[in-house]
């Protein structure tokens, strides 16, 4: 089946420590995206990258790190410089203009 | 500054009303102009997208109405049944890809 998978689906952090979120995706785009939704809030974007090796910055990319490495990888690393980072972490691809979403990452700082 | 704002923020109807949910934007070269729905703790899907070089698409119940001059867009659902009730998004994007999101609206349709 093609689609995308993010893992994990729940994930917990200690204060000051770094996290890395997976994404991947097998549809063969070569557009993908990182967003952050907090409870009853919208999709803000961190990071995408539209080629292997190469990423911009989204809206709120501070104290957030991505790579770009294989076509098929998006990787997310929250690190401790991000204040608030308990969030609710999609991942996209798309090709064109039609965005696949994955099922999520629910990311907790206890 | 906020590329596209959307209306209301919820939303409740009863069974079998119709929930209308407005978005408007500013970027004039937006060439499409998806929706997309999201139930609780999953990730968005695509539910309807349209052109602006058609005023109207209806795909079973959802339906998106386009206004270019207006700059405004909007989503009616038909006949809502309670499995509608959900969080909807609309979008709008370039041929970039890239896509810039309103805020969201949650949907309850009361049995």
């Amino acid at each position: 089946d093609g689609g995308i998978t993010q893992s994990p689906k729940y994930l917990f952090r200690k204060e000051g420590q770094n996290v890395t979120l997976s994404c991947e995706q097998n549809l063969n785009h070569d557009a993908m995206y990182w967003y952050r939704q907090d409870p009853g809030q919208g999709l803000r974007l961190i990071y995408y990258s539209q080629i292997v090796n190469d990423f911009q910055k989204g809206d709120i990319a501070e104290g957030y790190s991505v790579s770009r490495e294989k076509k098929e990888s998006f990787p997310l690393t929250v690190t401790s410089a991000q204040k608030n980072p308990t969030a609710f972490y999609l991942c996209a691809s798309s090709t064109y203009n039609e965005q696949f979403f994955g099922p999520g990452t629910r990311l907790t700082v206890l | 500054q906020q590329q596209v704002k959307q209306s209301p923020q919820s939303l409740i109807v009863q069974k079998g009303g119709i929930p209308i949910i407005n978005c408007a934007y500013e970027n004039t070269a937006f060439d499409y102009f998806p929706w997309y729905q999201q139930f609780p703790g999953k990730g968005p899907a695509l539910l309807i997208a349209i052109r602006p070089d058609v005023s109207e698409k209806k795909e079973g119940r959802f339906t998106i109405s386009f206004n270019k001059s207006a700059k405004q867009f909007s989503l009616h659902i038909m006949d809502s049944q309670p499995g509608d009730s959900a969080t909807y998004f609309c979008a709008a994007s370039t041929n970039a890809g890239k896509s810039t999101f309103g805020d969201g609206t949650t949907l309850t349709v009361k049995p």
